[in-house]
């Protein structure tokens, strides 16, 4: 089984500052991690996610974010944030291919509030 | 291609009666899932299917609710005798079969409130 951590339940943040939205996950597989953005009663948009590869993954709207496997954490960032990245930011974590690989384990989210 | 329709946006129900919620995956997705959203909680887990057949229903409650999923038209997740409890976000995701992970496509959710 699979848990989700997002450490922070609400990051304030001037505009054009930099972000970082920490994630940690614990399972006793290799996983497959996703961060996913929602904005005001609107549906989750993928913004990135890791498979394999390179630790290192970037996202829509100028997201990255990097694996760490030993210390278990996906942590999200971003070098200069904007109004419109005002919105709640979900790590979630799925197993690898097997008959339920699509079943997500939602962290419970990070608001983040971007103020001029 | 449209994306992952979800309908109704809106549902209000009494306490006592039946709440459908409907799910059109994408073209070419075969694979629906089905997750609640409490008020500031994150997305839970609720079911799992493809055409004709639920693969897991782990996260469903046990009494009251059920999905399906048939061989034509929209999944459908029925709430019986809706609760309070109930009001949430419903959202249903559509992907790809296994062999492809390219991770999901989220509608835009039924936020149902039960008054």
């Amino acid at each position: 089984a699979q848990s989700v951590t997002q450490l922070d339940s609400q990051v304030p943040v001037f505009e054009e500052a930099p972000v970082e939205l920490r994630c940690n996950y614990s399972s006793s597989v290799s996983v497959y991690l996703f961060w996913y953005v929602q904005y005001p009663n609107q549906g989750l948009q993928l913004l990135l996610k890791y498979l394999s590869g390179s630790t290192l993954v970037k996202g829509i709207n100028g997201f990255e974010a990097e694996f760490n496997k030993s210390q278990t954490s996906f942590h999200l960032r971003k070098p200069s944030v904007h109004i419109s990245d005002t919105a709640e930011y979900f790590c979630a974590v799925s197993p690898p291919l097997t008959d339920s690989w699509g079943k997500l384990q939602f962290g419970a989210g990070t608001q983040v509030v971007v103020t001029p | 291609n449209a994306g992952v329709m979800q309908n109704p946006r809106h549902l209000v129900r009494r306490r006592g009666q039946e709440a459908r919620l409907r799910c059109s995956p994408m073209k070419g997705h075969s694979h629906v899932y089905w997750y609640r959203q409490l008020p500031e909680e994150g997305l839970k887990f609720m079911v799992y299917l493809q055409k004709e057949n639920i693969i897991d229903e782990s996260g469903m409650p046990k009494e009251r609710f059920s999905a399906e999923f048939p061989k034509e038209g929209p999944s459908i997740l029925r709430i019986q005798q809706v609760v309070r409890g109930d009001s949430a976000a419903y959202f249903c995701a559509s992907s790809p079969p296994w062999e492809n992970p390219n991770g999901y496509t989220f509608g835009s959710g039924t936020r149902l409130t039960v008054v």
